[in-house]
């Protein structure tokens, strides 16, 4: 079935290192991807996109790559603060730009940042 | 409004009993999304709207979920019969129609309703 996975379920730095989140997806007809970053007792927030023709996008100190050979998706932030303290989620985009349309998230990674 | 609105930020309710989620998309946003996530997990999936239609309802887990859309706006979210393992938090999300080929937009998501089932 359809499915997005998270490699590594918590990841811990220190504050000021820079923090890599990894996704796995298994639906080749993906071609959006999104990452969110949920608080405690918060809805998920919008954190960077990108499209299948693409393979890095950038915004600010986040960095997504997409390698679709594997089938693979990260996040990079830069420079990590406190404040990114949060659960990260992978999602993928079922029926983009068709007839219908859904995001399916994996289960997601919670990354904690030691000061 | 400013964001996604959700009510009631909690409910709790006995085994048995009806309850109704609702909620109030972006002004604007055609497509409206229920997911529903359970403690310290992912986001499952339940429901798609487009306008007041919804064309995947693949997610609902049983008969006892229904949800409708009036008005192109406003959802409401209906689990019948309640029973514990309905206990999570609903999360719901609009966002701009990225049907035929329009292109891409984020869901914005509201701060969910805790349902507890006693």
């Amino acid at each position: 079935g359809e499915s997005v996975g998270l490699h590594l379920p918590t990841l811990s730095v220190q504050e000021g290192d820079n923090s890599i989140i990894n996704c796995a997806y298994s639906n080749s007809a993906s071609d959006y991807f999104i990452w969110y970053k949920q608080e405690s007792g918060k809805g998920p927030q919008f954190i960077i996109d990108i499209r299948s023709n693409m393979d890095k996008r950038q915004g600010q100190r986040v960095t997504v790559l997409l390698n679709k050979t594997v089938k693979h998706l990260s996040l990079q932030i830069a420079a990590t603060q406190p404040g990114d303290s949060a659960v990260y989620f992978c999602a993928e985009n079922i029926g983009y730009g068709g007839a219908t349309n859904k995001l399916i998230f994996g289960t997601g990674t919670l990354l904690a940042v030691q000061p | 409004g400013a964001g996604v609105s959700q009510s009631p930020s909690n409910k709790v309710t006995e085994k048995g009993k009806d309850v109704e989620l609702r909620c109030d998309p972006i002004s604007g946003h055609t497509a409206l999304y229920w997911y529903r996530q359970s403690l310290g997990q992912g986001l499952e999936f339940l429901i798609y709207f487009q306008g007041n239609s919804a064309p995947d309802k693949s997610g609902l887990p049983s008969d006892r979920f229904s949800a409708e859309r009036t008005g192109g706006s406003v959802s409401t979210l209906t689990i019948q019969r309640t029973q514990q393992e309905d206990s999570a938090v609903y999360l719901c999300a609009s966002s701009l129609d990225l049907t035929g080929g329009r292109g891409a937009a984020e869901a914005f998501f509201g701060q969910g309703t805790r349902l507890t089932v006693v």
